[in-house]
C-alpha cells in the first residue's frame, strides 16, 4: 500500500523560497500512470491544486502559481518535492502531497504539513 | 473562485438520505470524484470515476453525474460521516485540475 510523507522547515520567512518534500513509501514512484502531486489547504478553507509531475519530468502546474512553482522529481529516491518562490503570509497553508491517478482522483494522500511564512 | 461550484453547508437528519452537488462546465467531459476530509485530517477518496469506491468506503456512499453537475449520495449516513466534503475534476480548458470549494455536511 502506498503511503506519502511530506517533509520540510514549518516556517518560512516572507520572500523565501518554501522547499517541501515528499517521500513515497510501499510502491515506486515510476509506475505508470500516476502523477505525483502537490495540494494546499489555506487554515479553515478549501482545497487549491498546485501542480503535479510525472516520473518521467513532466510537469503541469495551476495557473495562479505556475510563475512562482517548481516541482522536481528524484527517482533514485523515491521522492518529489515542491519549491514555492516569493512567499508571503498568503502562502501559509498545510501542504499535502498525493497520488494522482490519470482518472484525476487522488489518492493516498499524504498526512499534510503546516508550513507558516512569517518573519 | 472555483470552477466547480459546491453548497457551502448541507444538513441531513440521521438515517435520512443526503445529495451534496457540484456544479462546473468541465463536467460534461469529465467525471467527478468525491473526498471526505474530518477536522485536522487529510482528505479521503470515497467516489471516483462513474460510480466506485475505493476499498474500505461503505456502500452508502454513491455518486452519479446528469449534465454539468455531480452528487455525492450518502443513503443513511452516520453521525461519523459529518464532514467537510470536496469534488475536484478537470478545469474548462481540460489542462488543469480543480476543486469545488467544499461542503460542510452536518448530520442531526
Amino acid at each position: 500500500q502506498v503511503q506519502l510523507q511530506e517533509s520540510g522547515p514549518g516556517l518560512v520567512k516572507p520572500s523565501q523560497t518554501l522547499s517541501l518534500t515528499c517521500t513515497v513509501s510501499g510502491g515506486s514512484i515510476t509506475s505508470g500512470g500516476y502523477y505525483w502531486s502537490w495540494i494546499r489547504q489555506h487554515p479553515g478553507k478549501g482545497l487549491e491544486w498546485i501542480g503535479y509531475i510525472y516520473y518521467s519530468g513532466s510537469t503541469y502546474y495551476n495557473p495562479s502559481l505556475k510563475s512562482r512553482v517548481t516541482i522536481s522529481v528524484d527517482t533514485s529516491k523515491n521522492q518529489f518535492s515542491l519549491k514555492l518562490s516569493s512567499v508571503t503570509a498568503a502562502d501559509t497553508a498545510v501542504y499535502y502531497c498525493a497520488r494522482k491517478s490519470s482518472g484525476d482522483w487522488v489518492d493516498p494522500w499524504g498526512q499534510g504539513t503546516l508550513v507558516t511564512v512569517s518573519s | 473562485s472555483s470552477e466547480l461550484t459546491q453548497d457551502p453547508a448541507v444538513s441531513v437528519a440521521l438515517g435520512q438520505t443526503v445529495r451534496i452537488t457540484c456544479q462546473g462546465d468541465s463536467l460534461r467531459s469529465y467525471y467527478a470524484s468525491w473526498y471526505q476530509q474530518k477536522p485536522g485530517q487529510a482528505p479521503v477518496l470515497v467516489i471516483y470515476g462513474k460510480n466506485n469506491r475505493p476499498s474500505g468506503i461503505p456502500d452508502r456512499f454513491s455518486g452519479s453525474s446528469s449534465g454539468n453537475t455531480a452528487s455525492l449520495t450518502i443513503t443513511g449516513p452516520q453521525a461519523e460521516d459529518e464532514a467537510d466534503y470536496y469534488c475536484n475534476s478537470r478545469d474548462s480548458s481540460g489542462n488543469h485540475l480543480v476543486f469545488g470549494g467544499g461542503t460542510k455536511l452536518t448530520v442531526l
